[in-house]
């Protein structure tokens, strides 16, 4: 029940594209949905998060897009770059102190 | 202010050896996690440490161990390394709830 099921594995957009992964989950006490933006190299870093209370939240190009009653929230790039071009994990956790658990991520490919 | 910092950053050790992990955390953190990432499994969770204490725990064999120091700072242990160990272990701290900061991580190798 801590599972995120993260979708597609890999994807490729052209330079100006939508860029879209998908995730659902299961356990219902998840109330924190963080995507993370890991570099070749680095570690992950935060890109966006969003709380269930909201329906979207958007970032300049990114955009949180969250569907509590299908238990699914999805990332999507709008104007997709080649600096875009990275490996993206979604995330949720039960807020609290409580173990962050990730999806298997998507490795995005921006070509121009 | 400075990022979480990982060292060794790379480390090749043989089958049946030991070895430790440390991550120091931006200062101010006091919670500490572990992770293990491998191609195709993502990242997975090993332990979560804050002011000393294991609060949570991910599903690994007793080989890996962890602890924190009164300073925030955090080592892993594995034990009788197996060629399934390799990967890159990320280490993550984090003021409050929600924000997880990493650093570049240890890539061990075990051959």
């Amino acid at each position: 029940q801590q599972q995120v099921k993260q979708s597609p594995q890999s994807l490729i957009v052209q330079k100006g594209g939508i860029s879209i992964i998908n995730c659902a989950y299961e356990n219902t006490a998840f109330d924190y949905f963080p995507w993370y933006q890991q570099f070749p190299g680095k570690g992950p870093a935060l890109l966006i998060a969003i709380r269930p209370d909201v329906s979207e939240k958007k970032e300049g190009r990114f955009t949180i897009s969250f569907n509590k009653s299908a238990k699914q929230f999805s990332l999507h790039i709008m104007d997709s770059q080649p600096g875009d071009s990275a490996t993206y994990f979604c995330a949720a956790s039960p807020g609290g102190y409580q173990k962050v658990t990730f999806g298997t991520g998507t490795k995005l490919q921006v070509i121009p | 202010k400075a990022g979480v910092t990982q060292t060794p950053r790379y480390l090749i050790k043989t089958r049946g050896q030991q070895v430790t992990l440390s991550c120091s955390p931006i200062s101010g953190h006091r919670s500490v996690s572990w992770y293990q990432q491998t191609p195709g499994q993502g990242l997975q969770f090993l332990f979560e440490y804050f002011s000393e204490t294991q609060r949570n725990k991910g599903n690994f064999p007793g080989r890996f161990s962890g602890r924190q120091f009164s300073n925030s700072r955090s080592e892993m242990n594995v034990s009788t390394l197996e060629l399934g160990d390799s990967a890159l272990y990320l280490c993550a701290s984090s003021f409050l709830t929600g924000e997880l900061f990493f650093g570049e991580g240890s890539r061990l190798t075990v051959l």
